[in-house]
Formats: structure tokens, C-alpha cells, sequence
């Protein structure tokens, strides 16, 4: 077991760029969730999927921000035209089906990528 | 919709004291509830969590957290701290088994 891995770590860039951010969740996982964090504050719920679907997305990300699982493992989130305000830690986090098939929302989380937008 | 209340933003202790960080939860059905901790440079970890069963769960590290159903309260214990106990914790509920909601965290400090 590896792990929640994220990649890049960190991102530099400048307003109106472009960035695309990549997350491996643990294999057996089914559901994979992006989170995002700012300096002082806990880690804010962005979307999850479930398999392959998009089952919820937050009414606080706008339509600069997409997100895609196309074959149910990993992951993209992509910020079209970042602003400063996109700066933040973006969190990838996996959780897996129990023994009787639920989901308890439990999550194992990435290191995280943290994005700097200038 | 759920949420989550801690309601101290910092706590300074001195090592090998007591420390209760406390957590307050809303929801209109049943929960599951968890405790992370973030060290400095770190991901989440998870500490404990709430589930179903006895109230009171232990977790790594010689914490344990008591689920209050009455109080809606979750509060995070630890009878001896250490410098390394030196983070930020973090509550989250889970209801319907959605998503996590986390609260805005508890930093805690020891000092020598």
C-alpha cells in the first residue's frame, strides 16, 4: 500500500495560467475526494467521485475548476485562469467501501499540492 | 447540512498535562465522527474516529475522544501530553456517509 500520492507538490504560477494538479488514490479505494485548504483553516470540500461519477461538486467552486476521473482511478483537478485567490493546498483524499459494502466517509489523505498563484 | 465547531482555535499546555480539545457538531441524522491531526509540513492523519458501538474510542498516540449524543459533542482527550503532540487537530463528521465536514481546527502547543 502506497498510499494517497499527489503530484506536483508545488506549483508556481503566474494569474491566468493554467494548472492541472494529479492524485493516485489507494487502489482498492472507490471514492476519491479533493479538498482545499488555506493557511489557518481546516480543508474545505471541493467534489468527490465514486468510481468513475462526479456525485458532488461544491457550490463554492466556480466554473474555472474541473475535475475528472476518467477510468475510476486516478484523478485531475484542473483551475483554468488562476486568480491569487486560488492559492491554497489542494488535498487528494481516497476512502475505501467497508467489509459490509458501506461507506464510512473515512479518508486518507495525500501530502497535498500546494499551489502559488502570483 | 452538517457542521462542525471547535471551539478553541489555540491551546498552550505544558508537557505532560492534561488537554482536551473540544469539538461541537450539527445534524439532522446519524453521524460518523473523526479526529485528524496535521503535523507541521505533513498530511492529515487520522487519530481516532466514532463509528458506531462504545463512546468512548482510543486512538494512536494515547488520544481518545467520547461521543456525546446528547451534547453533540466529540472532545478529544489526552491525559499526558508531549512535544510531539505539537499540531493541528482537526474534527470532521461524516453524515449519510457523503462527505467529511471538517472543523477549522485546534493548534496545539506544548511548551516545556
Amino acid at each position: 500500500d502506497t498510499g494517497v500520492s499527489q503530484n506536483p507538490r508545488h506549483k508556481i504560477t503566474k494569474r491566468g495560467q493554467n494548472v492541472t494538479f494529479r492524485c493516485d488514490p489507494i487502489s482498492e479505494h472507490n471514492r476519491l475526494y479533493w479538498y482545499r485548504q488555506t493557511l489557518g483553516q481546516g480543508p474545505e470540500f471541493l467534489t468527490y467521485f465514486q468510481n468513475e461519477a462526479q456525485l458532488e461538486k461544491s457550490r463554492l467552486l466556480s466554473d474555472r475548476f474541473s475535475a475528472e476521473r476518467p477510468k475510476g482511478s486516478f484523478s485531475t483537478l484542473e483551475i483554468q485562469r488562476t486568480e491569487q485567490g486560488d492559492s491554497a493546498m489542494y488535498l487528494c483524499a481516497s476512502s475505501p467501501k467497508t467489509s459490509g459494502g458501506l461507506n464510512t466517509g473515512e479518508l486518507f489523505f495525500g501530502e497535498g499540492s500546494r499551489l502559488t498563484v502570483l | 447540512a452538517q457542521s462542525v465547531t471547535q471551539l478553541d482555535s489555540q491551546v498552550p499546555v505544558f508537557e505532560e498535562a492534561p488537554v482536551e480539545l473540544r469539538c461541537n457538531y450539527s445534524s439532522s441524522v446519524s453521524v460518523y465522527l473523526f479526529w485528524y491531526v496535521q503535523y507541521p509540513n505533513q498530511g492529515l492523519q487520522l487519530l481516532l474516529k466514532y463509528l458506531s458501538g462504545s463512546t468512548l474510542v482510543k486512538g494512536i498516540n494515547g488520544f481518545e475522544a467520547e461521543f456525546n449524543k446528547s451534547q453533540t459533542s466529540f472532545h478529544l482527550r489526552k491525559p499526558s501530553v508531549h512535544i510531539s503532540d505539537t499540531a493541528e487537530y482537526f474534527c470532521a463528521v461524516s453524515a449519510g456517509a457523503q462527505k467529511l465536514v471538517f472543523g477549522q481546527g485546534t493548534r496545539l502547543t506544548i511548551n516545556p
